[in-house]
């Protein structure tokens, strides 16, 4: 069965650093999304791409968060300096138009 | 803006009973969709059913079923014959239909509840 993956699984950075989370959607699918789960926390949406675009992208979303697809399979989010605040568990989900799939996530943590 | 309401940050239920975990939403939309997420300790976001709203007929997936009452706004997930892998946080999630139904391109984002932890005793 098609599934969502993402690399690398856990992550441990410096505070300042740049990251570069990386996810493989079900091919076929149309939309893709990026969400972070703080520890304990509900999880949050960030971005939806669509169409090699931005489709929308919430608060938490801002200068310092970018998404591409450069090569037409993988989604990427990258994060160029990263802050304490941004550790958490990041998912990546894909679409048909009807429901998400979402990866196992990666772990991020910043110190 | 959506929002989804889990009044309940924690449940336990006995192996082989049945627990109701309770969702509220508020939506000015007609058109959507409404999701139970599982979330075991790996925290990965595994589906576990979903439900139309243009649908009457509550959604099933074996032991679990939905209890969608679309008039009031809730969405409740009855797990029945509960087992120790159902051990888990429960999430409540909502979609616009907006994307689907009309294929605008714009893709819908999941709302997503504060999860319920559900614990099973033996």
């Amino acid at each position: 069965e098609p599934e969502v993956t993402q690399t690398p699984s856990h992550q441990v950075t410096q505070m300042g650093q740049e990251v570069i989370l990386r996810c493989v959607p079900i091919s076929n699918h149309l939309y893709f999304y990026w969400y972070r789960q703080i520890l304990g926390q509900k999880v949050e949406f960030l971005v939806s791409f669509y169409n090699n675009e931005i489709s929308e992208k919430s608060e938490i979303f801002d200068d310092q968060f970018s998404v591409e697809r450069p090569d037409g399979s993988n989604f990427t989010l990258k994060i160029r300096s990263t802050k304490l605040e941004d550790s958490a568990m990041y998912f990546c989900a894909s679409d048909p138009n009807t429901e998400a799939f979402f990866g196992q996530g990666t772990r991020l943590t910043v110190v | 803006a959506q929002t989804v309401t889990q009044s309940q940050p924690e449940m336990s239920v006995q192996e082989a009973e049945t627990v109701t975990l309770s969702c509220t939403y508020d939506t000015s939309e007609s058109d959507y969709y409404l999701f139970w997420y599982k979330q075991p300790p790996s925290r990965q976001m595994i589906l576990v059913i979903r439900q139309e709203a243009y649908k009457q007929q509550n959604a099933t997936e074996n032991r679990f079923s939905v209890n969608f009452q679309k008039a009031a706004k809730s969405f409740s997930l009855k797990i029945s014959d509960s087992q120790l892998g159902d051990a888990a946080m429960y999430f409540c999630a909502y979609r616009s239909a907006r994307g689907a139904v009309w294929n605008t391109g714009t893709a819908s984002k999941l709302t997503f509840g504060t999860g319920t932890r559900l614990q099973v005793t033996l």
